[in-house]
């Protein structure tokens, strides 16, 4: 049983940067057919795709985030994270980790429990 | 990007009842469809990929078919712990897009 949990500041100041860890547990992010993957949902809104990282260092971004985002790994602590720089107030949402399974067509089969970000000075 | 479009953005049903909920690509897709149930305060639950099948553990009651631009999830019989809002979700071309949400309540 894959499980991921969110880590990370709760609040953090207009125009500085998001940073959200994402540790795993039950399964190797270094696993191939696997991408580890962040995804937000603004409070009381849809989903949003963010990007991934694949276990051979690839990676993804949503264009829309694009010029913000980075996501990196960290193979020796089976940990994986998000930076999204320039953070405004529209930045403020729940932060998924899950992992997309290749396998399932890339559906999400385990997400994190989720980690509220609020952007406010 | 590819649009995805649920209907309807909300449905009042009774235990018991079958529902379909239905989601329109904005492109066609293939069969690279997925489905998930989100309750309040929690993360969303992985039910059927790649259109129309089921993830271990879903009860048959659900059921998920379609291809190209548009595909149904139903529900054959209500239960209590099926209210929940459902989301659709692409996974042909990154980025991968998710419908707006389809909340299910109870009549």
């Amino acid at each position: 049983q894959v499980q991921l949990q969110e880590s990370g500041p709760g609040l953090v100041k207009p125009s500085q940067t998001l940073s959200l860890t994402c540790t795993v547990s039950g399964g190797s992010i270094t696993r191939g057919g696997d991408y580890w993957t962040w995804i937000r949902q603004h409070p009381g809104k849809g989903l949003e795709w963010i990007g991934y990282i694949y276990y051979s260092g690839t990676t993804y971004y949503n264009p829309s985030l694009k010029s913000r985002v980075t996501i990196s790994a960290d193979s020796s602590k089976n940990q994986f994270s998000l930076n999204l720089s320039s953070v405004t107030v529209a930045d403020t949402a729940v932060y998924y980790c899950v992992r997309e399974r290749a396998d399932y067509g890339s559906a999400v089969d385990y997400w994190g429990q989720g980690t509220l970000v609020t952007v406010s000075s | 990007d590819i649009q995805m479009t649920q209907s309807p953005s909300s449905l009042s049903a009774s235990v018991g009842d079958r529902v379909t909920i239905t989601c329109r690509a904005s492109q066609s897709i293939s069969g690279y469809l997925n489905w998930y149930q989100q309750k309040p305060g929690k993360a969303p639950k992985f039910l059927i990929y790649a259109a129309s099948n089921l993830q271990s553990g879903v009860p048959s009651r659900f059921s998920g078919s379609g291809s190209g631009t548009d595909f149904t999830l139903t529900i054959s019989s209500l239960q209590p712990e099926d209210f929940a809002t459902y989301y659709c979700q692409q996974s042909y071309n990154t980025p991968y897009t998710f419908g707006q949400g389809t909340k299910l309540e109870i009549k």
